[in-house]
């Protein structure tokens, strides 16, 4: 257990709009992840951080960005929702190199009408 | 992208039974893990396989790291009505850990 929060749990948006999806870590763990999870698909890896501002993407990042200030926090954007963003998003954490288990957080279930 | 091919894709059996379930790539591995999740939650890590041939338990759940590297069994023996949930198998091989998923294996346990 990686003491990992996300919020929102829930949300409900319009096609169009900005949408921000926050990760709260609290073991100090150096690499973060951002995963969506669909019918059929499993998780998918978006976008990930190996650290304070380094980030890169994963095999699904079009459409989304992701900042990392701080090493507790890394938000995931989606720039302009559409419906095909709809979807269950998972946070995850990793400690260190070596190490390479993940661990996840509750997730945000997010509809896009 | 590529995913790996997880089977079952869904188990239905009584409790009491053994539970057996693979998942197979294309491609080599250097690390297997398993996780369960539940409904609502995110997945949680129940193995984890770092060599080829390792075969590593955690209670009644025993998974083996397959001899080529591009497979990996999860066995759960002798099931419990707390089992159900989706299984994924999942494979890391490269930097920074970037885990491939399997699609699940779900599985729902009967009295």
């Amino acid at each position: 257990d990686a003491g990992i929060t996300q919020s929102p749990r829930h949300k409900v948006t319009e096609t169009g709009t900005p949408v921000t999806l926050r990760c709260h870590q609290t073991e100090n763990h150096r690499y973060m992840y951002w995963y969506r999870q669909d019918p059929g698909h499993g998780l998918r890896l978006i976008h990930y951080s190996y650290g304070v501002k380094d980030t890169d993407k994963g095999e699904v990042s079009d459409g989304y960005s992701v900042s990392r200030s701080k090493t507790e926090d890394f938000l995931l954007t989606l720039e302009s929702a559409t419906s095909s963003q709809t979807s269950v998003y998972f946070c995850a954490t990793r400690s260190r190199e070596g190490q390479e288990t993940q661990y996840f957080g509750p997730g945000t279930r997010l509809l896009v009408l | 992208g590529q995913q790996l091919n997880q089977s079952p894709q869904s188990m239905f059996i009584q409790e009491g039974e053994d539970v057996s379930m693979n998942c197979t790539s294309s491609s080599i591995f250097n690390t297997w893990l398993w996780y369960k999740q539940e409904p609502g939650e995110g997945p949680v890590l129940l193995i984890a396989l770092y060599k080829a041939g390792e075969l590593t338990s955690n209670g009644r759940l025993t998974a083996q790291f397959g001899i080529t590297r591009k497979d990996s069994f999860l066995n759960i023996s002798a099931s419990i009505p707390s089992d159900v949930g989706i299984y994924f198998c999942a494979g890391q091989r490269g930097t920074a850990s970037k885990l491939t998923f399997g699609t699940g294996t779900r599985l729902q346990v009967t009295l």
